[in-house]
């Protein structure tokens, strides 16, 4: 069974601070996506990451997948209220190309 | 296209009773996933489509649920004879290749009382 653990689970910070959040598994990945979600509406795709030491910007956000392609990170440089939300990390499996495996998310609140 | 639509937004059932949600994925897409997700929790897979074969589903679910994708279209997940652990958010996706992710619609709430 394929697990991704994400850190912190909870994280709140004031508007304008930066922050990092992790996607640890002890398996490989095809490719991560990152996903955020508000209350009652389903996930949205962020980005998605395929080569091991990929780095992808978004606006404030960044996102890397480790070497080895079992983690990622995300950081938010001066994050703002709007930011406010669960992300979660998804991988995709090697041998299993139907599904992917979730994290349970960060939680992050931003406070103006 | 609008996305991925899911119907109904919410559904409060007896114990016992038997409930039916409705997924349109996007049309160019013809992978179709069914997710559950409890509070606190990450999204937790339940079965998958590839057109209209169902070519993978949890050992998570009991016989109670039941999955369809005629036609390759829309799908329909079914539960049967209701408990009150199946109190969740239903999720649909669709994709066109694994790698490029999910695109989520707004997902069942269900509650069982």
């Amino acid at each position: 069974t394929q697990l991704l653990e994400q850190s912190p689970q909870f994280l709140s910070i004031q508007e304008g601070e930066n922050l990092t959040v992790y996607c640890n598994s002890s398996s490989v990945f095809s490719s991560l996506q990152w996903y955020r979600q508000e209350p009652g509406e389903g996930p949205v795709l962020l980005v998605t990451v395929v080569t091991g030491g990929e780095v992808k910007k978004l606006k404030r956000l960044t996102f890397q997948f480790g070497d080895a392609r079992k983690d990622s990170s995300l950081h938010i440089t001066a994050a703002q209220p709007g930011d406010t939300g669960l992300y979660l990390c998804a991988g995709g499996s090697l041998t299993n190309a139907g599904k992917s495996t979730f994290g349970d998310g960060t939680t992050l609140t931003v406070k103006p | 296209d609008t996305g991925v639509s899911q119907d109904p937004r919410h559904k409060i059932t007896k114990r016992g009773q038997n409930v039916t949600f409705r997924c349109d994925p996007i049309s160019e897409h013809n992978r179709l996933y069914w997710y559950r997700q409890t509070l606190g929790q990450g999204p937790e897979f339940l079965t998958y489509f590839q057109n209209e074969a169902q070519l993978e589903k949890s050992r998570l679910l009991s016989d109670r649920f039941s999955a369809e994708r005629p036609k390759g279209s829309f799908s329909t997940l079914e539960i049967q004879r209701t408990e009150q652990g199946d109190s969740a958010m239903y999720l649909c996706a669709s994709s066109s290749r694994v790698v490029d992710g999910y695109t989520f619609g707004s997902g069942t709430r269900l509650t069982v009382v």
